[in-house]
């Protein structure tokens, strides 16, 4: 297993347009998170799965963003109608369930709103 | 809300040279990740504490975790270069069956 993918590793979109991206995890973890990160800040959580159940979503999240995760295996992020506020990198993360919840992170996709 | 708060927030140094950075709470955490994130991709774990007290090593690098788990600390002896980067630590929320809070780092220079 090569670890956390994520695709593509760089947008760039024009505000009003939508997005999609894609997180594929380590094979065997069951969950999935979704973070974004800005210039000087740690990672902010989104979202996360558990198999295909999206158990938690941030109040940060406008209903603009959402994810899946359809067979419980890769995941998708969209975000409809970007807006300039919305670059960021955003960062994909799996684990397996438990309490130490050691998260393994992709290389985040780049995402610039102009 | 647990917060996590990492200091300092920048740190140059001279190759050689021994430093410290930390991560305080005034919660208790079950657990706390180090992570190392270099410009452009995703953070790396370093290593996880989960005992009061616990010193865990990594070649160059200990960590070490509060007796209270309310804070931990990352120590580097002799910095190289390779060693610059963002450092994160990060916790399991309260009552959170999974998600996790994240410090906002401290970014460590380390001059050849």
């Amino acid at each position: 297993d090569t670890g956390v993918s994520q695709n593509p590793r760089h947008k760039i979109t024009k505000r009003g347009q939508n997005v999609t991206f894609r997180c594929d995890p380590i094979s065997e973890h069951n969950r999935l998170y979704w973070y974004r990160q800005t210039l000087g800040q740690g990672p902010e959580f989104l979202t996360y799965f558990q198999n295909e159940a999206q158990l938690e979503k941030s109040r940060l999240l406008s209903d603009r963003f959402s994810a899946e995760r359809p067979k419980g295996s890769f995941s998708t992020l969209e975000i409809q109608r970007t807006e300039q506020g919305d670059s960021a990198m955003y960062l994909c993360a799996s684990s397996l369930a438990g309490a130490m919840r050691e998260q393994y992170f992709g290389p985040g996709t780049r995402l610039t709103v102009t | 809300t647990q917060l996590l708060e990492q200091s300092p927030q920048f740190l140059s140094i001279q190759e050689g040279e021994n430093l410290t950075v930390y991560c305080n709470s005034s919660s208790v955490f079950s657990s706390l990740q180090w992570y190392r994130q270099e410009p452009g991709e995703g953070p790396v774990l370093l290593v996880t504490v989960v005992t009061g007290g616990e010193v865990k090593k990594l070649k160059r690098l200990t960590f070490q975790f509060g007796d209270a788990r309310k804070d931990s600390s990352l120590h580097i002896t002799a910095a190289q270069p390779g060693d610059t980067g963002l450092y994160l630590c990060a916790g399991p929320s309260n009552g959170n069956a999974g998600k996790s809070t994240f410090g906002d780092g401290t970014t460590l220079t380390v001059k050849p």
